[in-house]
């Protein structure tokens, strides 16, 4: 399986701030993913983030709100902008298409998040 | 859009027990996946299933995928304390890799 980290860990931030999150890769994979997980929830997808093009998001989450980059295949980041409590969540990262396995979808740890 | 219906929602047993938690849909999968998430930890890849009427174990755990592609279950046999967590269902939500989950299991275990 895939190595993935993601930085921070964890955060505690002020309404009306953003926060930017990083996901990083060990190897070169095909697909790469932003999850949110509200507290008690289960996963949703707020979008794809494509390799030198614009992310694609699902319904409900938009590109201001949730800017995506991913510059290269090893490594993408989401932006968490203008926050407010109701962002306060878990944010994981996933990738897709490993050089061992290109059907599986695997998780990063994911970045707790606290908005006040 | 595609839903994937999971029960229980929560279970507490005592260890030693079996489990079993299933998930259904009205829309067809190709591929199941079943996945843990321990507290404080990213969802943990647990079994993935490939074909209709697939039965495939790892450890104390077997996962069947349904015969009419609808649906999917998965059992613990005899549940120790490192089962608690949450455990989801998921599948691909079109021709792309993007999944879509069930509402979890969380799983309690009584030493």
């Amino acid at each position: 399986s895939a190595v993935i980290s993601q930085k921070p860990s964890r955060d505690i931030c002020q309404r009306g701030t953003s926060l930017t999150i990083q996901c990083q890769v060990d190897s070169q994979v095909t697909m790469m993913f932003w999850y949110r997980q509200q507290p008690g929830q289960s996963l949703t997808l707020i979008a794809t983030a494509n390799q030198g093009s614009e992310a694609t998001y699902e319904s409900g989450f938009v590109i201001d709100k949730f800017p995506i980059s991913r510059p290269n295949l090893t490594f993408s980041t989401l932006t968490v902008s203008n926050m407010s409590p109701e962002d306060s969540s878990i944010y994981l990262c996933s990738v897709a298409g490993t050089p061992k396995n290109e059907e599986t979808q695997y998780f990063g740890p994911g970045t707790r998040l606290l908005v006040l | 859009g595609q839903q994937l219906n999971q029960s229980p929602q929560s279970m507490f047993i005592q260890e030693g027990e079996d489990v079993s938690m299933n998930c259904t849909s009205s829309s067809i999968f190709n591929t199941w996946l079943w996945y843990k998430q321990d507290p404080g930890e990213g969802p943990v890849l647990l079994i993935a299933l490939y074909k209709a009427g697939e039965l495939t174990s790892n450890g104390r755990l077997t996962a069947q995928f349904g015969i009419t592609r609808k649906d999917s279950f998965l059992n613990i046999s005899a549940s120790i304390p490192s089962d608690v967590g949450i455990y989801f269902c998921a599948g691909p939500l079109n021709a792309g890799n993007m999944l879509t989950f069930g509402g979890g299991t969380r799983l309690m275990v009584k030493p």
